[in-house]
């Protein structure tokens, strides 16, 4: 099982700035991420698929990176509702992993 | 507009059953690949099993495998997970999806309580 390590766990930032979350693969995956967002009581949100590729409807200031075994979801300019929790996810093979998350909050 | 809403949670005791029903709209539900994924409150996320258009092919995480059964019936645009043999590491909300890779729509869940 390809285990998914996300860091930090809780990071904290003002509104307007920049954000970076980190992901690390146990072994090597391609480009086979997807990053999701998660706010209580809300259905997960598809941000991020292909390491890199925006899902349908998604803002501009959410951009994906990576290959192999790091990715990173960069989040510019930050909005109040983007405050939440983000999981990495990989597709590479089955059992599908995520991350354990990363809670982005107000600073 | 997609809507994928979870039915069927509950409280259930140690090596009971219980059947959690996921009814699909707004998009070509005999399309898509369809999965179930859950969440200890608080906690992760576990990709618990996926199901092919037709129904052909299933998968499962190996802590399911067995006891855990996923279907579909096309014609009502439904999910069905069927669980057997229930333990208390079970308790979770449990999420409908849609899509077998990266899903790209999510219902709301529906919590399932092991417990005696």
């Amino acid at each position: 099982e390809i285990v998914m390590t996300q860091s930090p766990a809780i990071l904290s930032v003002s509104p307007g700035e920049r954000a970076t979350l980190s992901c690390r693969a146990s072994q090597y995956i391609s480009n086979n991420v997807a990053w999701y967002q998660q706010k209580p009581g809300q259905a997960l949100r598809l941000l991020i698929y292909g390491a890199s590729t925006g899902a349908t409807g998604i803002p501009a200031r959410f951009s994906g990176s990576g290959s192999g075994t790091e990715f990173t979801l960069t989040i510019s300019g930050l909005q109040s509702e983007d405050f939440a929790v983000y999981y990495c996810q990989q597709y590479y093979n089955w059992p599908r992993t995520f991350g354990q998350g990363t809670k982005v909050e107000i600073k | 507009e997609v809507q994928l809403v979870e039915s069927g949670g509950g409280l259930v005791q140690p090596g009971g059953s219980l059947r959690l029903s996921c009814a699909a709209s707004g998009f070509i539900f005999s399309s898509s690949w369809m999965s179930w994924v859950r969440q200890v409150p608080g906690k992760g996320l576990e990709w618990v099993a996926y199901i092919k258009q037709d129904g052909s092919e299933t998968h499962y995480v190996d802590s399911v495998e067995g006891r855990f059964t996923i279907s579909r019936d096309n014609a009502k645009n439904s999910l069905d997970l069927q669980m057997n043999s229930l333990r208390p590491e079970d308790t979770a909300v449990y999420y409908c999806a849609k899509g077998g890779w990266y899903p790209d729509f999510w219902g709301q869940g529906t919590l399932v309580t092991v417990s005696s």
